[in-house]
């Protein structure tokens, strides 16, 4: 698989519990991205990770967000104390490093639905 | 916070038909994207026209950039049943490192 992969596909979680989810992005894509997806909503941009430098957080909902990139490649999104308004799909995107002043196309992967009952 | 609207919220046409959708920023942009997206979940990059370009094409695809009003169009042309999915725009502000999406047109193209 060629391909940005994301697990769980669906998560379901009661208040107050912790979730994480995963994200497999294409192997050599130097830049990750979180993005959260309200229902019939656009996309809200969440973290960014690009190499080694430190991650851009500056979309982060709250305190209770936080995500990892380990060894440059797969990241893990931890939700804790998940809120009924986390309710959301929470996409992964990966791509090439970007260049100066330039553009990489972003890829997604399919999604994780949460939902926090 | 979103970047861009888009205009029309919802389309439906006959098959065979054009299909315009538009999209307004806010701030100085390097690139706008659009997107689509089926079912709600993962997104499939469309086109890319750069903030120098004033229109850019690809297939039934037409993509237009106005700076000067901070707005884009796409059109798709003579369209098919397949062509019924969500479309957003996407800018990549100047300097900034993710893209800003618009909150999407929901196409459906009746066959």
């Amino acid at each position: 698989g060629a391909g940005v992969s994301q697990s769980p596909s669906n998560k379901v979680t009661e208040k107050g519990k912790d979730v994480e989810l995963r994200c497999d992005p294409i192997s050599g894509h130097t830049a990750l991205y979180w993005y959260r997806q309200s229902l019939g909503q656009g996309l809200e941009f969440l973290i960014y990770f690009q190499g080694n430098s430190a991650p851009d957080k500056s979309g982060l909902p709250s305190d209770r967000f936080s995500a990892e990139r380990t060894g440059g490649s797969v990241s893990t999104l931890t939700i804790q104390r998940t809120q009924q308004e986390d309710s959301a799909v929470y996409l992964c995107a990966s791509s090439l490093t970007i260049l100066a002043g330039g553009y990489n196309e972003q890829f997604f992967g399919p999604g994780t639905r949460l939902t926090v009952l | 916070s979103q970047q861009g609207e888009e205009d029309p919220q919802a389309l439906s046409i006959q098959e065979g038909e054009n299909a315009t959708m538009n999209c307004s920023y806010k701030t100085s942009i390097n690139n706008l994207q659009w997107y689509r997206q089926n079912s709600g979940r993962g997104l499939v990059h469309l086109i890319l026209i750069r903030s120098n370009e004033r229109e850019k094409h690809s297939g039934r695809l037409r993509v237009t950039l106005d700076t000067s009003k901070k707005s884009s169009s796409l059109l798709i042309t003579a369209s098919r049943a397949a062509d019924t999915a969500s479309y957003f725009c996407a800018t990549r502000e100047t300097g900034a490192n993710n893209l800003f999406f618009g909150t999407g047109t929901r196409l459906t193209v009746i066959p």
